[in-house]
């Protein structure tokens, strides 16, 4: 079965961090861009981050750049996002999808309290 | 960055009557946008890619069009499980970004 499968979330305190990771299943995980994106509660979409199959390209979203970085083992078919110096605004679902192709994950929640 | 507006923010139908949700981008995106269906607790769903290309497996009701800057996706005839958020998304370059979302509502 293709699928994506999100771990790692859970509560941290502000300045904090926090590694998630995403597991692929099911397709040719080393030939496609991987993404991840977010959802605060009650609020909209953010697209976060890309990187590029191979690893060799990665791009981030300003709220982000400088605390977040994404990465990939293709080997074990997972992508990461490490999480640093969080804030109570990085609370929300955090997503791991398979580009702009539709395939998405069901999510891990991050909650940034005290 | 490209700012994407979607209007209304709220539509209220009733089943089978036609929707049509609006997706302005500030600058052209050319057809690189996305529209996606949201429900409560679930991830978001493709529906559109290349402003106008029905994603697998979705039913022929839906359908997209625009080029630029403006996009409609439209729904011929509402059904119960048509009823969520829609949000409009564009890749034309980075950062990627999703509009606000318009909530379709039964009336």
């Amino acid at each position: 079965e293709v699928q994506l499968v999100e771990s790692g979330g859970g509560l941290v305190q502000p300045g904090g961090s926090l590694r998630l990771s995403c597991a692929a299943s099911g397709f040719s995980f080393s030939t496609y861009w991987m993404s991840w994106v977010r959802q605060a509660p009650g609020k909209g979409l953010e697209w976060l981050a890309n990187i590029k199959d191979d690893g060799s390209e990665k791009y981030y979203v300003d709220s982000v750049k400088g605390r977040f970085t994404v990465a990939r083992d293709n080997a074990k078919n997972s992508l990461y996002l490490q999480m640093d110096s969080l804030r109570a605004e990085d609370t929300a679902v955090y997503y791991c999808a398979r580009g702009s192709t539709g395939l998405w994950g069901q999510g891990t929640l991050v909650t940034v309290s005290s | 960055d490209i700012v994407l507006t979607q209007s209304p923010a709220t539509l209220s139908l009733s089943p089978g009557e036609r929707a049509t949700l609006s997706c302005r981008a500030s600058q052209s995106v050319n057809n690189d946008l996305l529209w996606y269906q949201q429900k409560p607790g679930q991830a978001p769903r493709l529906l559109i890619y290349a402003a106008s290309n029905r994603a697998t497996g979705i039913p022929a009701r839906f359908s997209g069009s625009g080029s630029g800057t403006d996009f409609t996706l439209s729904i011929s005839s509402l059904e119960p499980e048509d009823f969520a958020v829609y949000y409009c998304q564009h890749r034309s370059n980075w950062p990627y970004s999703f509009g606000q979302g318009t909530k379709l509502e039964i009336k």
